[in-house]
């Protein structure tokens, strides 16, 4: 069985200011996928980064930035000088391969204050 | 833009009273998603369409169908709507990667509300 786990409910921070979410996973697969999805308040789920079990290679894509380490089975996103457009409900996922359901960690609220 | 679009963004029904969401894609995308999702929780898979094959998770209720008329429509139907189904319904597409790699994409959502 999967599971996805984000331990922080909710992290509030004043604009600029960096903010980290911890995702730690659990499976028994070898190839996996792992996203991490936005969920503003207006409740669309916006695709950021996918990564693959075999490539732990950080990603850097403008302010956000992504740590992935096989070891510790994690998969933490980083934003960096946060804004207010950054409020939102952030969550990590899980597909295995061979798959097409994504088992989502619970969320962490992101709250920007200016 | 080529996207998911739900309709309506908002619903509002009657207890018991049967209702029916809709979600249309114009990313030619194989596979589509429903989702329901309930307030401070993360999404929960009720079913999905590989083409025309229907794959339904073991414990969505049997209130919940879904009809996929053409690659581009899918509908969620409830058939008796109870105040436990108040929530978030989401549609999502994807390519059939067949390894779990491609991104779901994801509609604005229909919030459901049972008087």
């Amino acid at each position: 069985a999967q599971k996805v786990t984000q331990a922080q409910t909710e992290i509030s921070v004043v604009e600029k200011e960096d903010v980290t979410l911890d995702c730690v996973y659990e499976t028994r697969d070898t190839t996996y996928y792992l996203f991490w999805y936005k969920q503003p308040p207006s409740g669309e789920l916006v695709f950021l980064i996918r990564r693959n079990s075999f490539d732990e290679q950080n990603e850097i894509s403008g302010r956000y930035s992504w740590n992935f380490q096989k070891s510790t089975s994690s998969f933490n996103f980083t934003i960096t000088a946060s804004q207010v457009v950054d409020s939102a409900v952030y969550f990590c996922a899980l597909v295995q391969a061979a798959g097409n359901k994504l088992t989502f960690g619970g969320g962490t609220r992101v709250l920007v204050k200016p | 833009d080529a996207m998911v679009i739900q309709n309506p963004r908002y619903q509002v029904t009657q207890f018991g009273k049967p209702v029916t969401l809709s979600c249309s894609q114009t990313l030619n995308h194989n596979v589509m998603y429903w989702y329901q999702q309930k307030s401070s929780q993360a999404p929960k898979l009720l079913f999905h369409y590989y083409d025309k094959d229907f794959n339904n998770e073991a414990d969505t209720p049997d209130n919940f169908q879904s009809r996929r008329p053409n690659t581009s429509f899918c509908f969620l139907d409830i058939r008796s709507p109870g105040l436990g189904d108040a929530a978030m319904y989401l549609c999502a597409t994807s390519r059939a990667g067949g390894f779990g790699d491609q991104p779901q994409h994801f509609g604005d959502g229909t919030r459901l509300s049972i008087l």
